[in-house]
């Protein structure tokens, strides 16, 4: 089964508009981080933003946020303002558990978001 | 945020040679390091965990003896590709974290084409 469903493989958005990339995530663990990356065509991996499960406020980081709904197991990406250098792949990925083995990633499929002028 | 660079950025080989691919983390010490795997338009698949010191925890299905890592240091970590065929032809991206810190920072990554 999969652990993280990204259902949108690509999404368009106008320049200066908001858009939401949908996540949502499957585990028994209580404790679990939940992560958001963008991936340029260039292939680096940039981390965007990040939230934990037993955080009680959603996670923002600039133009990012992230609307954390435990009780639907979702975490949607909002990127407010889109510009286009926003254009890229985005991964959403969750760690489970804890310590040395707690640490590995799981990754969603991906979405490629391509920010219209 | 934290800096992980990865060398070569290209790499072009024969089949049959051997790859050598770094990771360093540049500006905090990597605990822990991770290699992973992505074939065009597809997800990052993780290949091996790999702890300063010890050895690598390879994922099932991942040959070990064909991916060779090493993780002398706290910031070096080396991933060598050996006997390479065309099918290992692929996109290699390392990260790294640190102790009590959640988030993994990735390199740029290193595309392989075996020739």
């Amino acid at each position: 089964a999969q652990k993280i469903t990204q259902t949108q493989p690509g999404m368009f958005v106008q320049e200066k508009e908001a858009v939401t990339l949908d996540c949502t995530y499957d585990t028994s663990d209580p404790s679990y981080g939940l992560f958001w990356y963008k991936q340029p065509s260039s292939g680096e991996m940039i981390f965007l933003i990040y939230q934990g499960s037993y955080d009680q406020q959603n996670a923002t980081e600039g133009r990012y946020s992230l609307n954390f709904q435990k009780a639907r197991k979702s975490a949607n990406l909002v990127i407010s303002a889109s510009q286009l250098g926003d254009s890229a792949m985005y991964f959403c990925a969750m760690r489970e558990g804890r310590g040395t083995s707690g640490s590995r990633l799981t990754f969603g499929e991906g979405t490629q978001l391509t920010v219209n002028p | 945020g934290a800096v992980v660079s990865q060398h070569p950025s290209w790499v072009i080989c024969k089949s049959g040679t051997s790859v050598k691919i770094e990771c360093r983390s540049l500006d905090f010490q990597a605990t822990t390091m991770f290699w992973y795997r992505q074939f065009p338009k597809q997800s990052l698949m993780l290949m091996a965990t790999s702890n300063e010191g010890s050895k690598a925890t390879y994922e099932q299905g991942v040959e070990k003896d064909k991916f060779l890592i090493n993780h002398a240091s706290l910031t070096l970590s080396t991933l060598t590709v050996t006997s390479a065929h065309p099918e290992d032809s692929s996109f290699y991206i390392c990260s790294a974290r640190t102790t009590g810190f959640e988030t993994q920072y990735f390199g740029p990554g290193t595309r392989l084409l075996v020739l």
